[in-house]
């Protein structure tokens, strides 16, 4: 099946500095990639829909240029949470979308940030 | 507008329970209605899908059916068994994939005692 991975699986990092968490699709192209986030106990909510090539679609209440987005190819989606503060200290969950098979998602195991 | 509804957990059973895990939706228009299944450690999962009123998504011995007329997508299994043991997501998308935004629900953490 689709698999697609995380790196890496949990960070720590103090307030202040930048953290950059890597989704890549390993064996399928995606055109697609989610970046979901995940408080303790609640529901991942969807912060942006990433396109390969193109600008990310950010949703209401998420800083684009707080936590930057980039779709450089078909197997790789980056997500950077500038000047990180305790309050980013999530579980952040991409998902991708197969080009051949665009009816599902693909989630990776997700990234433990915690900022000190 | 959407939104997912499930029962907090966490549900312990033990092994050869039956598993009911509700889930109500609210949704404009004719969603699509999805269960995913997260195993520790591992990334999330779909489990079974329903894309159209009174269609019955299954899999792996869980099932589920859309009630449109009570916005409902509960989640069954007749016997469970420790593998099963995880974190149940319910959850809907706008359209016949889930390639499209997903909405889910806070998740359900399910124990299962051998």
């Amino acid at each position: 099946g689709a698999v697609v991975s995380q790196h890496p699986s949990r960070v720590i990092c103090k307030s202040g500095t930048s953290v950059k968490i890597e989704c890549r699709s390993l064996d399928f192209q995606a055109t697609t990639m989610f970046w979901y986030r995940q408080f303790p106990k609640k529901s991942l909510m969807l912060m942006a829909t990433s396109n390969e090539g193109s600008k990310a679609t950010y949703e209401q209440g998420v800083e684009k240029d707080k936590f930057l987005i980039n779709h450089a190819s078909l197997t790789l989606s980056t997500l950077t949470v500038t000047s990180a503060h305790p309050e980013d200290s999530s579980f952040y969950i991409c998902s991708a979308t197969d080009r051949d098979r665009s009816d599902t998602q693909y989630f990776g195991p997700g990234t433990r940030l915690t900022v000190l | 507008g959407n939104s997912v509804t499930q029962m907090e957990g966490p549900v312990t059973l033990s092994e050869e329970a039956f598993l009911t895990i509700n889930c109500t939706y609210t949704a404009t228009g004719y969603p699509s209605l999805f269960w995913y299944v997260q195993y520790p450690g591992e990334g999330l999962q779909l489990l079974l899908k329903a894309t159209k009123a009174d269609d019955k998504g299954s899999n792996k011995g869980f099932e589920a059916t859309y009630r449109k007329e009570t916005t409902s997508f509960h989640l069954e299994k007749g016997s469970v068994q420790v593998s099963d043991s995880a974190v149940y997501f319910c959850a809907l998308t706008g359209m016949y994939s889930s390639a499209s935004k997903i909405i889910f629900g806070s998740g359900t953490r399910l124990s299962i005692r051998p």
